[in-house]
């Protein structure tokens, strides 16, 4: 059964950072691009990044591009955010999502990050 | 960016009948390379991730019931469900994945009438 478990979400104050988690497990980790999207209370789906299976290929939304950066280790089947100069409107639920290609096939439970004062 | 727009926001149907759903890319998402459509349906219940139903525009994920099909191509998409089920009750969002940044329609709201 394919697993996705999110960590490292928070309650964080702006401009501070944190680094977000994903555990995967059930399939072959290392064949499959890794997607994070978020979901802010009450709103829709945002795509915010995604890496390439050997971790050349990383794309990221225009809102988050040079504060958020997104790595993965295959060795540890495990994706990661780092989140840096972190504001109010990033405060979202944030799910890591594995796909084939750019499929969005599985998602995590997901994990809340809350930006505030 | 492409944004997608969906339509209604919000829907209510009575059960057993048909729900209808449009998405519209604001630029064609169906590759000249591979002639298929980059577009997927995905269902959120609350509480709960998104699953996806509907991928290349009208493949059905496996396990998803037959009663949700996806049709269109170029920029007009829709989800049809055939037959409203109490569990079909769940907010309902297009989403493209033909280059990046990726994105997703804002969402339609399936209620029972």
């Amino acid at each position: 059964e394919v697993q996705l478990v999110e960590s490292g979400g928070g309650l964080v104050q702006p401009g501070g950072s944190l680094r977000l988690s994903c555990s995967a497990s059930g399939f072959t980790f290392s064949n499959y691009w890794m997607t994070w999207v978020r979901q802010a209370p009450g709103k829709g789906l945002e795509w915010v990044a995604n890496i390439k299976q050997d971790g050349s290929e990383k794309y990221y939304v225009d809102s988050v591009n040079g504060r958020f950066t997104i790595s993965r280790d295959n060795a540890k089947n495990s994706l990661y955010l780092q989140m840096s100069s972190l504001r109010a409107e990033d405060t979202a639920v944030y799910y890591c999502v594995g796909g084939s290609g750019w499929i969005s096939d599985h998602w995590g439970q997901g994990t809340l990050v809350t930006v505030s004062s | 960016d492409i944004v997608m727009t969906q339509s209604p926001d919000s829907l209510a149907v009575s059960l057993g009948e048909r729900a209808t759903i449009n998405c519209k890319s604001s630029q064609s998402i169906l590759s000249s390379s591979n002639n298929k459509n980059y577009l997927a349906w995905f269902q959120q219940k609350p509480g709960q991730p998104p699953k996806l139903l509907i991928y290349w525009a009208s493949t059905r994920e496996s396990g998803v019931p037959d009663r949700f099909s996806g049709s269109g191509s170029g920029t007009d998409f829709t989800l049809t469900i055939s037959s409203l089920q109490p569990e079909d009750v769940a907010v309902y969002y297009c989403h493209h994945y033909y280059s990046a940044p990726l994105t997703f329609g804002g969402g339609t709201k399936v209620e029972i009438k």
